[in-house]
Protein backbone atom coordinates (compact mmCIF):
# COMPACT_ATOMS: atom_id res chain seq x y z
CA UNK A 1 0.00 0.00 0.00
CA UNK A 2 1.73 3.38 -0.64
CA UNK A 3 -1.01 5.89 -0.72
CA UNK A 4 -1.92 7.97 2.36
CA UNK A 5 -5.68 7.62 2.62
CA UNK A 6 -8.10 10.06 4.56
CA UNK A 7 -11.73 10.38 5.48
CA UNK A 8 -14.37 11.82 5.03
CA UNK A 9 -13.64 13.45 1.93
CA UNK A 10 -16.07 16.38 2.36
CA UNK A 11 -17.49 17.89 5.99
CA UNK A 12 -20.16 20.08 6.57
CA UNK A 13 -20.47 21.30 10.18
CA UNK A 14 -22.11 24.10 12.59
CA UNK A 15 -19.81 26.21 14.63
CA UNK A 16 -20.36 24.20 17.50
CA UNK A 17 -20.08 20.51 16.27
CA UNK A 18 -17.33 18.38 17.05
CA UNK A 19 -15.82 16.24 14.40
CA UNK A 20 -13.01 14.45 13.33
CA UNK A 21 -10.51 13.60 10.38
CA UNK A 22 -8.88 10.80 10.35
CA UNK A 23 -5.71 10.12 8.12
CA UNK A 24 -4.27 6.29 7.76
CA UNK A 25 -0.80 4.89 5.89
CA UNK A 26 0.84 1.71 5.47
CA UNK A 27 3.89 2.42 3.95
CA UNK A 28 5.82 1.95 8.08
CA UNK A 29 6.26 5.92 7.33
CA UNK A 30 7.06 7.31 11.20
CA UNK A 31 6.04 11.32 10.28
CA UNK A 32 3.04 12.38 9.85
CA UNK A 33 1.76 16.24 8.88
CA UNK A 34 -1.37 17.87 8.93
CA UNK A 35 -1.84 20.89 6.35
CA UNK A 36 -4.19 23.24 6.09
CA UNK A 37 -5.28 24.75 2.11
CA UNK A 38 -7.01 27.89 1.19
CA UNK A 39 -8.63 28.27 -2.09
CA UNK A 40 -5.42 29.10 -4.95
CA UNK A 41 -3.24 29.41 -1.52
CA UNK A 42 0.13 26.97 -0.75
CA UNK A 43 -0.41 23.94 2.00
CA UNK A 44 0.07 26.02 4.95
CA UNK A 45 1.94 23.44 8.27
CA UNK A 46 0.12 22.67 11.08
CA UNK A 47 1.11 19.63 13.05
CA UNK A 48 4.03 17.39 12.70
CA UNK A 49 3.92 13.79 14.32
CA UNK A 50 7.51 11.70 14.51
CA UNK A 51 7.36 8.29 16.21
CA UNK A 52 3.92 8.91 17.50
CA UNK A 53 4.68 12.64 19.38
CA UNK A 54 3.64 15.49 18.34
CA UNK A 55 7.27 17.56 17.09
CA UNK A 56 5.91 20.69 15.34
CA UNK A 57 3.35 22.91 16.33
CA UNK A 58 2.71 25.87 14.43
CA UNK A 59 0.95 28.05 16.76
CA UNK A 60 -2.78 26.22 16.04
CA UNK A 61 -5.83 27.30 17.68
CA UNK A 62 -6.83 24.63 20.17
CA UNK A 63 -10.24 24.70 18.87
CA UNK A 64 -7.94 22.14 16.44
CA UNK A 65 -6.36 19.01 18.54
CA UNK A 66 -4.46 16.77 17.03
CA UNK A 67 -3.75 13.12 17.97
CA UNK A 68 -1.61 10.35 16.74
CA UNK A 69 -3.17 7.06 18.42
CA UNK A 70 -0.47 4.74 16.56
CA UNK A 71 2.56 4.97 13.73
CA UNK A 72 -0.35 4.45 10.74
CA UNK A 73 -3.27 6.43 12.01
CA UNK A 74 -3.29 10.61 12.87
CA UNK A 75 -6.75 12.51 13.59
CA UNK A 76 -7.28 15.96 13.73
CA UNK A 77 -10.30 16.89 16.36
CA UNK A 78 -12.17 19.78 15.38
CA UNK A 79 -14.31 21.72 18.11
CA UNK A 80 -16.12 25.27 17.68
CA UNK A 81 -14.24 26.22 14.57
CA UNK A 82 -15.01 28.97 13.11
CA UNK A 83 -16.28 30.23 9.07
CA UNK A 84 -12.70 30.91 8.39
CA UNK A 85 -11.16 27.69 9.26
CA UNK A 86 -13.29 26.31 5.83
CA UNK A 87 -10.37 24.93 3.60
CA UNK A 88 -8.72 21.82 2.41
CA UNK A 89 -7.07 19.47 5.16
CA UNK A 90 -4.11 17.21 3.87
CA UNK A 91 -2.98 14.57 5.65
CA UNK A 92 0.81 14.11 4.70
CA UNK A 93 3.60 11.07 5.76
CA UNK A 94 7.27 10.26 5.49
CA UNK A 95 10.24 8.47 6.61
CA UNK A 96 11.92 9.60 9.13
CA UNK A 97 16.06 9.14 8.29
CA UNK A 98 18.71 11.73 9.97
CA UNK A 99 20.02 13.78 7.25
CA UNK A 100 18.48 11.97 4.14
CA UNK A 101 15.52 13.81 2.43
CA UNK A 102 12.55 12.45 3.59
CA UNK A 103 9.78 13.06 0.82
CA UNK A 104 6.13 13.34 2.09
CA UNK A 105 3.44 11.92 0.20
CA UNK A 106 -0.30 13.93 0.79
CA UNK A 107 -3.66 12.16 0.95
CA UNK A 108 -6.38 13.47 -1.09
CA UNK A 109 -7.48 15.85 1.48
CA UNK A 110 -10.88 16.31 3.52
CA UNK A 111 -12.80 19.42 2.16
CA UNK A 112 -14.27 21.41 5.46
CA UNK A 113 -17.09 23.79 5.28
CA UNK A 114 -17.79 25.20 8.58
CA UNK A 115 -21.02 26.97 8.52
CA UNK B 1 11.75 31.36 9.92
CA UNK B 2 11.77 30.28 7.08
CA UNK B 3 9.76 32.72 3.84
CA UNK B 4 9.73 31.31 0.24
CA UNK B 5 8.90 33.68 -2.29
CA UNK B 6 7.19 32.11 -5.84
CA UNK B 7 7.27 34.41 -9.50
CA UNK B 8 5.17 34.33 -11.43
CA UNK B 9 2.17 33.46 -9.89
CA UNK B 10 0.37 32.62 -13.06
CA UNK B 11 2.32 31.86 -16.69
CA UNK B 12 0.82 30.91 -19.70
CA UNK B 13 2.88 28.96 -22.60
CA UNK B 14 2.23 27.63 -26.07
CA UNK B 15 2.05 23.85 -26.18
CA UNK B 16 5.77 22.83 -27.00
CA UNK B 17 7.30 25.89 -25.80
CA UNK B 18 9.57 25.56 -22.14
CA UNK B 19 8.34 27.00 -18.84
CA UNK B 20 10.54 28.05 -15.88
CA UNK B 21 8.91 29.26 -12.51
CA UNK B 22 11.49 30.78 -9.65
CA UNK B 23 11.69 30.54 -6.04
CA UNK B 24 14.05 32.43 -3.33
CA UNK B 25 14.40 31.95 0.10
CA UNK B 26 15.44 33.67 3.34
CA UNK B 27 17.06 30.36 5.31
CA UNK B 28 20.41 29.52 4.64
CA UNK B 29 20.00 26.30 6.98
CA UNK B 30 17.19 25.27 4.70
CA UNK B 31 18.53 22.28 2.28
CA UNK B 32 16.17 20.43 0.54
CA UNK B 33 14.29 21.86 -2.11
CA UNK B 34 10.76 19.61 -3.54
CA UNK B 35 8.55 21.10 -6.24
CA UNK B 36 4.99 19.63 -6.29
CA UNK B 37 2.27 19.38 -9.05
CA UNK B 38 -0.84 20.06 -7.62
CA UNK B 39 -4.14 19.74 -10.54
CA UNK B 40 -7.65 21.07 -10.02
CA UNK B 41 -9.31 18.90 -6.78
CA UNK B 42 -6.15 16.81 -6.22
CA UNK B 43 -3.30 16.04 -3.96
CA UNK B 44 -0.25 17.80 -4.21
CA UNK B 45 2.84 15.48 -5.77
CA UNK B 46 6.13 15.70 -5.85
CA UNK B 47 7.35 15.86 -9.56
CA UNK B 48 11.34 16.71 -8.85
CA UNK B 49 13.44 17.37 -6.02
CA UNK B 50 16.95 18.83 -5.30
CA UNK B 51 18.98 18.88 -2.02
CA UNK B 52 21.59 21.27 -0.99
CA UNK B 53 24.46 19.60 -2.38
CA UNK B 54 23.78 19.42 -5.62
CA UNK B 55 23.26 22.09 -8.26
CA UNK B 56 21.32 20.87 -11.00
CA UNK B 57 18.88 17.96 -11.32
CA UNK B 58 17.20 16.39 -14.17
CA UNK B 59 14.11 14.06 -15.17
CA UNK B 60 12.79 14.03 -18.83
CA UNK B 61 11.45 17.17 -19.60
CA UNK B 62 12.10 18.49 -15.61
CA UNK B 63 14.71 20.42 -14.65
CA UNK B 64 15.82 21.93 -11.21
CA UNK B 65 18.80 24.27 -10.59
CA UNK B 66 20.04 25.51 -7.24
CA UNK B 67 21.87 28.36 -6.24
CA UNK B 68 22.69 28.61 -2.10
CA UNK B 69 24.43 31.17 -2.54
CA UNK B 70 21.53 33.41 -3.96
CA UNK B 71 19.05 31.24 -1.80
CA UNK B 72 17.64 31.02 -4.99
CA UNK B 73 15.98 27.50 -6.95
CA UNK B 74 14.19 27.39 -10.39
CA UNK B 75 11.87 24.30 -12.04
CA UNK B 76 12.62 24.08 -16.02
CA UNK B 77 10.20 22.58 -18.00
CA UNK B 78 10.46 21.91 -21.81
CA UNK B 79 8.29 20.51 -24.52
CA UNK B 80 5.37 21.41 -22.58
CA UNK B 81 2.01 19.75 -22.67
CA UNK B 82 -1.66 20.34 -22.14
CA UNK B 83 -1.31 17.58 -19.31
CA UNK B 84 1.30 19.91 -17.61
CA UNK B 85 -1.36 22.92 -16.91
CA UNK B 86 -1.90 22.86 -12.86
CA UNK B 87 -0.51 24.43 -10.27
CA UNK B 88 3.28 24.06 -9.16
CA UNK B 89 4.40 24.71 -5.76
CA UNK B 90 8.41 25.09 -4.33
CA UNK B 91 9.17 24.34 -1.23
CA UNK B 92 12.03 24.52 1.35
CA UNK B 93 13.09 22.57 4.58
CA UNK B 94 15.94 22.11 6.93
CA UNK B 95 16.79 20.06 9.68
CA UNK B 96 17.54 16.97 10.50
CA UNK B 97 14.21 15.40 9.37
CA UNK B 98 13.23 18.46 6.73
CA UNK B 99 9.62 17.74 8.05
CA UNK B 100 9.16 21.79 8.40
CA UNK B 101 8.60 22.16 4.80
CA UNK B 102 7.34 25.71 3.81
CA UNK B 103 5.68 26.41 0.74
CA UNK B 104 5.95 29.05 -2.19
CA UNK B 105 2.59 30.88 -2.99
CA UNK B 106 2.33 28.63 -6.09
CA UNK B 107 1.99 29.09 -10.01
CA UNK B 108 -0.67 28.25 -12.39
CA UNK B 109 0.60 26.76 -15.42
CA UNK B 110 -1.86 26.78 -17.97
CA UNK B 111 -0.09 25.16 -21.58
CA UNK B 112 -2.50 26.45 -24.13
CA UNK B 113 -2.88 23.30 -27.33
Amino acid sequence: DTEVTQTPKHLVMGMTNKKSLKCEQHMGHRAMYWYKQKAKKPPELMFVYSYEKLSINESVPSRFSPECPNSSLLNLHLHALQPEDSALYLCASSQVRLRIYNEQFFGPGTRLTVL
Amino acid sequence: GENVEQHPSTLSVQEGDSAVIKCTYSDSASNYFPWYKQELGKRPQLIIDIRSNVGEKKDQRIAVTLNKTAKHFSLHITETQPEDSAVYFCAASRGLNNNDMRFGAGTRLTVKP
